[in-house]
């Protein structure tokens, strides 16, 4: 079967770095993504990973390793406005994406 | 770019009646169209992907007679819940995919049966 594991939830500081991991079985593997969704609103894109390494954006990276089904979410200077959970999703090789349940961060002053 | 709408934002609705629920892709042609359902606190469902001109593959355990997907052009789709039961109350989302990868997320359909 196919499955992606992410923690239930997460707990942080404003201003701190978190780190999100997501681990992924899948059948065929055509891309990782990452979605922040904020309560009772849609997913909103944040990056996509198709090759090994780390991609980059402002505040926000994320990490692939291809031969261990690894990816993880970097956040910096976390601000209250980052509390949200990060969806973490793969496109198998019918280019189906297969959702993780997500990782629920909360953020504290 | 890459902007997707639904209509209606939010609907209430009797118990056993129908409710239409509305796609579009704004400023590009998606091939390919998902409807999700994502109860409170847990993660989004396929529900079914939809390809403009053909018939709706549906997920495992999605009633196709009661959740009607209709995908009639490259910018539309539409998703119609029939005999609507307040089990059916949630989060509905679609998204549209232009090429092979990302989705490109509506902002969502919250509706509530009473």
């Amino acid at each position: 079967g196919q499955n992606i594991d992410q923690p239930t939830e997460m707990t942080a500081t404003e201003g701190a770095i978190v780190q999100i991991n997501c681990t992924y079985q899948t059948s065929g593997f055509n891309g990782l993504f990452w979605y922040q969704q904020h309560a009772g609103e849609a997913p909103t894109f944040l990056s996509y990973n198709v090759l090994d390494g780390l991609e980059e954006k402002g505040r926000f990276s994320s990490f692939l390793s291809r031969s261990k089904g690894y990816s993880y979410l970097l956040l910096k200077e976390l601000q209250m406005k980052d509390s949200a959970s990060y969806l973490c999703a793969v496109v198998d090789s019918n280019y189906q994406l297969i959702w993780g349940a997500g990782t629920k961060l909360i953020i504290k002053p | 770019g890459a902007v997707v709408s639904q209509h209606p934002s939010w609907v209430i609705c009797k118990s056993g009646t129908s409710v239409k629920i509305e796609c579009r892709s704004l400023d590009f042609q998606a091939t390919t169209m998902f409807w999700y359902r994502q109860f409170p606190k847990q993660s989004l469902m396929l529900m079914a992907t939809s390809n403009e001109g053909s018939k709706a593959t549906y997920e495992q355990g999605v009633e196709k007679d009661k959740f009607l997907i209709n995908h009639a052009s490259l910018t539309l789709s539409t998703l119609t819940v029939t005999s609507a039961h307040p089990e059916d109350s949630s989060f509905y989302i679609c998204s549209a995919r232009q090429g092979d990868y990302e989705q490109y997320f509506g902002p969502g359909t919250r509706l509530t049966v009473t």
